[in-house]
């Protein structure tokens, strides 16, 4: 559930459930979407991409969903473990190349 | 695959001092770097895009003269932050794309500058 105070939403699962974690993109002209898992003091690092011409890909325990029409993303973490817990961003590159960030979800993981 | 480093990692500086930050693709070319900030708690904000051989591109809102951006070569690109004040106290975080090789649009980051401004 959320967490009152804090910037970012958080995400408490029980070690072993699945997480799901969503995202709503803003720009219909993006094409790249990425999930990036950020732990405490450290650079963002890439988990898994998916092309605007996809709707799903799966990866090592991960999953990204696409949802064009509403403009939504989600990652789904399978077995999630303690090691998982950090913090979630998705982001979007359009034809700029630029990458815009989400606002990042904050997942716990209980042991 | 791709490594990207920063230097430094942690810097302490006095307020109206300028620090230079550095951002290094260690086993490939960059042509274009990018330059985030991230205060405690938030999203990574772009600051802006950095060309090799050109201008640093500015996202709205973020001062050029303040944030001096060079990407002199293709391995390397330095912000130095001017001036600095204790609202400039953020974490740098840059990454790097590789024109070849890679797919064009994957981003690699490096680990981030933690800048305290006292």
């Amino acid at each position: 559930g959320e967490s009152v105070g804090l910037h970012l939403p958080t995400l408490s699962v029980q070690e072993g459930d699945n997480s799901i974690i969503n995202c709503a993109y803003s720009n219909s002209a993006s094409d790249y979407f990425i999930w990036y898992k950020q732990e405490s003091g450290k650079g963002p690092q890439f988990i898994i991409d998916i092309r605007s011409n996809m709707d799903k890909r799966q990866g090592q325990r991960v999953t990204v969903l696409l949802n064009k029409t509403v403009k939504h993303l989600s990652l789904q973490i399978a077995a999630t473990q303690p090691g998982d817990s950090a913090v979630y961003f998705c982001a979007e590159t359009g034809g700029g190349f630029k990458t815009i960030f989400g606002a990042g979800t904050r997942l716990f993981v209980k042991a | 695959g791709a490594v990207v480093s920063q230097h430094p990692s942690r810097v302490i500086c006095k307020s109206g001092t300028s620090v230079k930050i550095e951002c290094r693709s260690l086993d490939f070319q960059a042509t274009t770097m990018f330059w985030y900030r991230q205060f405690p708690k938030q999203s990574l904000m772009l600051m802006a895009t950095s060309n090799e051989g050109s201008k640093a591109t500015y996202e709205q809102g973020v001062e050029k003269d303040k944030f001096l951006i060079n990407h002199a070569s293709l391995t390397l690109s330095t912000l130095t932050v001017t001036s600095a004040h204790p609202e400039d106290s953020s974490f740098y975080i840059c990454s790097a794309r590789s024109p070849v090789g890679v797919d064009l649009d994957t981003q690699y980051f490096g680990p981030g500058t933690r800048l305290t401004v006292l």
